[in-house]
Parts: C-alpha cells; sequence; structure tokens
C-alpha cells in the first residue's frame, strides 16, 4: 500500500511565524501535491512537484513556498503565518490515481 | 480547461435507501473522472475512477458510478446506504491519469444517512 504520511495532524501557530509542514511518501512517486481544503470551496491545488528541486504554481500559491530536496519528501511552508491560513492542508502523490496524506488541521491566532 | 459541478452540498438519505450523488464536468479533452470520500479528520481516499472503457465503473464499499458523456456527467450510486457511509465525497475530473493530481476537485457533498 501507499503510505502518505502527513508529520502532524494538528497544529496551532501565532501570526507571524513561520510554519512548515512536511510530507513524506515511501513509493517512489516523482509527482507530489499540496492542496488546502476549506468547506464550500473543496480542494484548492497551492504547489505541485514533479521531480526534486522541481516546482511549481498551482491555483493559490500566495503566501506560500515549498522544498523538495529528497524524492520522497515534499514541504510546504507558510513564509509569515496569517489568520486566513487556517484551513486542512493535504498532501498527494500520484501514480494512477492520487493518494493523500490524513491531512493537518491548522489553526494561525 | 476543466470544472467539476457537485450538485448538493448535503445530502441526507435513510439507512437501506438508494444514494445518488451526483456530478457534472466540463473538460476540453476527454475526461478521466474520479470519486473520492473523505472521512472526519481524516485525508481523501479513492473510490472508483474512470479513465476509458466501460462506462459503469465499480468501487469499493458497493459504490458505483456511470460517466455519461452525452450528458457530462458522472453520478455515484450505492443501492442500499449504510450508516458508515456517512462522509464527504469529491468527484474530481482531470485530463488524463498522468494529470490526476492536478485534478480539479467539486466543492463536496457531505452525505448523511440517518437510522
Amino acid at each position: 500500500d501507499v503510505k502518505v504520511t502527513q508529520s502532524s495532524r494538528y497544529l496551532v501557530k501565532r501570526t507571524g511565524e513561520k510554519v512548515f509542514l512536511e510530507c513524506v511518501q515511501d513509493m517512489d512517486h516523482e509527482n507530489m501535491f499540496w492542496y488546502r481544503q476549506d468547506p464550500g470551496l473543496g480542494l484548492r491545488l497551492i504547489y505541485f512537484s514533479y521531480d526534486v528541486k522541481m516546482k511549481e504554481k498551482g491555483d493559490i500559491p500566495e503566501g506560500y513556498s515549498v522544498s523538495r530536496e529528497k524524492k520522497e519528501r515534499f514541504s510546504l511552508i507558510l513564509e509569515s503565518a496569517s489568520t486566513n491560513q487556517t484551513s486542512m492542508y493535504l498532501c498527494a502523490t500520484l501514480y494512477t490515481e492520487a493518494f493523500f496524506g490524513q491531512g493537518t488541521r491548522l489553526t494561525v491566532v | 480547461a476543466q470544472s467539476v459541478t457537485q450538485l448538493g452540498s448535503h445530502v441526507s438519505v435513510s439507512e437501506g435507501a438508494l444514494v445518488l450523488l451526483r456530478c457534472n464536468y466540463s473538460s476540453s479533452v476527454p475526461p478521466y473522472l474520479f470519486w473520492y470520500v473523505q472521512y472526519p479528520n481524516q485525508g481523501l481516499q479513492l473510490l472508483l475512477k474512470y479513465t476509458t472503457g466501460a462506462t459503469l465503473v465499480k468501487g469499493i464499499n458497493g459504490f458505483e458510478a456511470e460517466f455519461k458523456k452525452s450528458e457530462t456527467s458522472f453520478h455515484l450510486t450505492k443501492p442500499s446506504a449504510h450508516m458508515s457511509d456517512a462522509a464527504e465525497y469529491f468527484c474530481a475530473v482531470s485530463a488524463g491519469v498522468t494529470n490526476a493530481g492536478k485534478s480539479t476537485f467539486g466543492d463536496g457533498t457531505t452525505l448523511t444517512v440517518k437510522p
């Protein structure tokens, strides 16, 4: 079974903090993605990566950056967290369909 | 360009009743279509997918969906609802299987199952 692991299930951070959300996959997939999920808005793609050190912006990249130094790890970075970034964050990897992590519920206070 | 519309943000059925969750899509290329389920505080799990071939697709937990090109629809059904089916369901479309991670998702439909 493909396993996508997000480092935290719940996080509470203060406004202005730099926040790192980590995602690790164990199946050697090249493609990894970060989504944000908000009620009534479905899933929105933040960033994705097709290979190590490669990244592309998704639909809502503002306020976020990513890092992919190793194939199995894809990190989402909130440079200066704001309250409007309170959300559920989902990491996914891809083979013939998307495999999702369990999600990180981030609250920015 | 592609888009997905899920009709009804909330659907409520009685246990044992038919489940019907509606999804319409638009796509400028032949679509690949997916249904995902999300249980509370968990990530998304693939229920079923349509790529090519047979238009009636069977998935896990007794769900199935039918791709109807003429209606641009991919509705999800289950003959008899179970309490454990209560969850949020997402329809998604992508331009080819290699773009599944760049799928466009619908806004989700929350299914409630009443005893």
